[in-house]
């Protein structure tokens, strides 16, 4: 069975203070890792999808990473802005369709 | 990257009731999913909503429970029967463009 593990659970940044999430998956087989931001009471925003390992992306102050056992969210010099749900899924090759979430990571930044 | 309008965004409903919920997906698409998410917890997949034939269900979701609709490649429902207050979570319907999962904004369900 996939299984998506994601620490910490919660992270209280100063803002400015660059730090990193992590998430660390068993799938036979990845077809793909997503990374999504959520809001309170809102639906999970797309940030990043890594297809191989050593493949990097970038958005703004995000930037995801991907070895065959795990990801990491780098978050550089955070603003409060950036406080958030951040979740991590993958899509196991053995799965036309299924995602498997983590529990996610709760970001606070505070000013 | 798809366009998702769920309705309602949030409702309080008495126990024993039921809710329908509507996803409108701006362009077509071959899969529709739901998912929900309970306080504090991740997404866990209910079904599957496919296009023209029964939504296919994960284990543990029925569809007396939660039937689903499907009627056309733009569309679906999710109804959340007879409800109790363990139904009070976030649904959220999602669609897969190439291979990348896009969420609606999630309807709040409250079950008094």
């Amino acid at each position: 069975e996939d299984q998506v593990t994601q620490s910490p659970e919660a992270l209280r940044l100063q803002e400015g203070e660059s730090s990193s999430l992590n998430c660390s998956y068993t799938v036979s087989g990845l077809r793909g890792l997503f990374w999504y931001r959520q809001d309170p009471g809102k639906g999970p925003e797309f940030l990043f999808t890594l297809y191989s390992a050593g493949e990097e992306k970038e958005k703004e102050r995000l930037k995801a990473t991907l070895t065959k056992k795990e990801s990491f969210l780098h978050i550089t010099a955070p603003k409060p802005e950036d406080s958030a749900t951040y979740l991590c899924a993958v899509h196991a090759r053995s799965n036309d369709y299924k995602l498997s979430f983590g529990a996610g990571t709760t970001v606070t930044v505070r000013a | 990257s798809a366009v998702i309008s769920q309705k309602p965004s949030r409702d309080i409903c008495q126990r024993g009731t039921s809710l329908t919920i509507q996803c409108q997906v701006d362009s077509q698409v071959t899969m529709m999913f739901w998912y929900r998410q309970q306080p504090g917890q991740s997404l866990t997949l209910i079904a599957t909503a496919n296009q023209g034939s029964e939504a296919t269900y994960e284990s543990g979701f029925v569809i007396d429970k939660f039937p689903i609709s499907r009627p056309n490649l733009t569309f679906s429902t999710l109804t959340v029967s007879n409800m109790s207050p363990e139904d009070s979570s976030i649904y959220l319907c999602s669609v897969l463009e190439n291979t990348e999962a896009f969420f609606g904004q999630g309807t709040r369900l409250t079950v008094v």
